[in-house]
């Protein structure tokens, strides 16, 4: 089976501006779930979608939002970029609804956001 | 809440054995996970533990005891491929919740 898979690997935005991340789950996976991750704070979660239905936010500012498509490909967007959206975003697919017993993720390359 | 904590950084020898430490606060627990992830690359599953005791898995090993809310990884004959940073979490009645990772470095 093919992997996670994210596009775009790379982007440059510059403050104010919004950017749309998508990401394309492991066939037969219905959740997907998305992790920002900068140096020093690990990964941290921003939300999952189970079968296009939001099912867990994280701790994050209104400004992230996500979506889930029928074929279970997600997208997530930041609008209005802070110099501190700069980061690695994880998209991670898994075959059940994330908590409970060996909530195994895979994980796609990430996208790398620059916001100058 | 949830929290983890493990060490920030380790530094081992390669063919030596290293311990990676891991102690959790969770409501809700099911089991601890490990994560490996080389610079610039994806997290990878290494290992699941959800009841007491000793998972083996090639060179690496995973314990748990719910009792004292610990656990550790343990990697044998370390290789230089080894290289990387390794990630507990907590799977309980939220999404995995990651610890902020510990930076393993082989030296020869």
């Amino acid at each position: 089976k093919a992997g996670v898979t994210q596009t775009p690997r790379y982007l440059i935005k510059t403050r104010g501006q919004q950017v749309t991340l998508s990401c394309s789950p492991i066939s037969g996976h219905r959740s997907v779930s998305w992790y920002q991750q900068t140096p020093g704070q690990g990964l941290q979660f921003l939300f999952e979608y189970f079968s296009e239905t939001q099912r867990n936010k994280g701790n994050f500012p209104g400004r992230f939002s996500g979506r889930q498509f029928s074929n279970s490909r997600s997208e997530m967007n930041v609008s209005t970029l802070e110099l501190g959206d700069s980061a690695l975003y994880l998209c991670a697919s898994s075959p059940k609804i994330a908590g409970g017993p060996a909530d195994t993720q895979y994980f796609g390359p990430g996208t790398r956001l620059t916001v100058l | 809440g949830q929290s983890l904590e493990q060490p920030s950084e380790v530094t081992a020898v390669e063919g030596a054995i290293v311990q990676i430490n891991c102690t959790y606060q969770t409501s809700g627990f099911y089991g601890l996970s490990w994560y490996q992830q080389h610079d610039g690359g994806a997290p990878t599953f290494l290992s699941y533990n959800g009841l007491d005791g000793l998972e083996e898995t090639g060179r690496f090993s995973s314990f748990l005891s719910r009792s004292d809310s610990y656990g550790y990884l343990l990697l044998q004959e370390l290789q230089m491929k080894d290289s990387a940073s390794y990630f507990c979490a907590v799977s309980g009645n939220t999404p995995l919740v990651f610890g902020k990772g510990t930076r393993l470095s082989v030296i020869a």
